[in-house]
């Protein structure tokens, strides 16, 4: 069984950097086909599709976002990073990690969620 | 605004049978990209619920059933119960985005 565990903080500042660790438990990043996504739903508005890193360290990010936001993974510990610089009130939010099917872009395994507010 | 259109909100009574829509256009579901749904339950993480826009993921129950159709999906869960009440999202993927995937802006359902 697969399962993802978020870790990062609740509250940081405008201007500062915000980064989120996931921990994989039960897959392997190295895996082939294992791509790792991030999604954000700020208060009250729909998913948003941010970032993936894939098994073969192919990246993408979300275009608006692209100049700040960073996605990498360390495959000794079995986690993916996301860190979003120059954060802003905008960026408030629940942040997710999940893994993607394999046979399809459906996101099929959730982490927890991690509510950001961004707030001075 | 999100690129794939819900209805903000659909009610139905237990035992009833209710439809969520997820409109798209040419450059998404009617480009033939397939469309998943994604049940939200309050103060939890999303659960996939439909992908590859009719089936199921291990463990999800046969009441919940999806379908694509020209630029549209629906989401259809027939015999209503209580912990259904919950916000339904779709997803899907978009050619002429630079992101490419696109959710609609949610539905929520309220039993009654």
């Amino acid at each position: 069984q697969v399962t993802l565990k978020q870790s990062g903080p609740a509250l940081v500042k405008p201007t500062q950097t915000l980064t989120l660790t996931c921990t994989f438990s039960g897959l392997s990043l190295k895996a082939f086909a294992t791509r790792a996504t991030w999604i954000r739903q700020p208060p009250g508005k729909a998913l948003e599709w941010l970032a993936r890193i894939d098994w073969d360290d192919d990246k993408f990010y979300r275009s608006s976002l692209k100049t700040r936001l960073t996605v990498s993974k360390d495959t000794s510990k079995n986690q993916v990073v996301l860190t979003l610089t120059n954060v802003d009130p905008a960026d408030t939010g629940t942040y997710y990690c999940v893994r993607m099917r394999q046979d399809s872009d459906a996101y099929d395994v959730w982490g927890q969620g991690t509510l950001v507010t961004v707030s001075s | 605004q999100p690129v794939l259109t819900q209805p903000p909100s659909v009610s139905g009574a237990p035992g009833q049978r209710v439809t969520i829509s997820c409109t798209g256009n040419t450059s998404n579901i009617g480009a033939g990209y397939d469309v998943h749904w994604y049940q939200h339950l309050p103060g939890m993480a999303p659960k996939l619920l439909i992908y590859l826009n009719e089936d199921r993921p291990s463990g999800v129950p046969d009441r919940f059933s999806g379908s694509k159709s020209g630029t549209s999906a629906s989401l259809t869960i027939t015999g209503l119960q209580a912990d259904d009440e919950a916000y339904y999202y779709c997803q899907s993927y978009d050619i002429s985005l630079s992101d490419h995937v696109v959710f609609g802006g949610g539905t929520r359902l309220t039993v009654l």
